[in-house]
């Protein structure tokens, strides 16, 4: 059975920094690109940055892009999502996805919650 | 603000049919496939239409979606009380090189 379970969320203050990690579970986790997706309280699912099989390649939404930094452990299988400089919008339910082609999301994590605030 | 445009609600009674719109670009919805997702409350949202119209094994008959040119729409036959939820349309975006999603539909069924 396939599993993705986020885990490192919590509340950090504005400014500090938090590691979201996502262990894969089921499939062979080197095979797939991976993703993370965002849900701030009450709002829509919001994409956040991208890997490829390898980690050789990434994206970012423009949002957090030069503060987010998306990894992955083949080895162990696992994806991570380095977050510095946090701001009070980045607040949310951050989900581990994994897409197979276009914006097709066959598997997601259960979440994690993120929370910036002094 | 969202890449794509729903509509923020939708609502209908028991065994109604019920449409939710999608709207988006020639750089998103123009020139990909379109995808559906359901989330319950509390929960990560689940995938209910692929390619543009295709069902997952598991998915009911009720669902069914479609497309024409840069606009998308989901629509539920038979409404149930069940099928309250968010719905949420997505796409591959070529100039993001990411997936969008739309802003979300809340479905009430009354």
């Amino acid at each position: 059975e396939v599993q993705l379970v986020e885990s490192g969320g919590g509340l950090v203050q504005p400014g500090g920094s938090l590691r979201l990690s996502c262990a894969a579970c089921g499939f062979t986790f080197s095979n797939y690109w991976m993703h993370w997706v965002r849900q701030a309280p009450g709002k829509g699912l919001v994409w956040v940055s991208r890997i490829n099989s390898d980690g050789s390649n990434t994206g970012y939404a423009d949002s957090v892009k030069g503060r987010f930094t998306i990894s992955r452990d083949n080895a162990k299988n696992t994806l991570y999502l380095q977050m510095n400089s946090l701001r009070a919008e980045d607040t949310a339910v951050y989900y581990c996805a994994r897409l197979l082609v276009g914006a097709r999301i066959d598997y997601w994590g259960q979440g994690t919650l993120v929370t910036v605030s002094s | 603000q969202s890449v794509l445009t729903q509509p923020p609600s939708a609502s209908g009674t028991p065994g109604q049919r019920v449409t939710i719109s999608c709207s988006g670009s020639s750089s998103n919805i123009g020139s990909n496939y379109v995808y559906w997702y359901q989330q319950l409350p509390g929960t990560a949202p689940k995938l209910l239409i692929y390619s543009n119209n295709q069902r997952p094994s598991g998915v009911p008959d009720r669902f069914s979606g479609s497309k024409s040119g840069t606009s998308a729409s989901l629509a539920i036959s038979g409404l149930r009380s069940e099928d309250e939820a968010d719905y949420y349309c997505a796409t591959w975006d070529d100039s993001l090189s990411g997936p969008v999603f739309g802003g979300g539909t809340k479905l009430t069924v009354l």
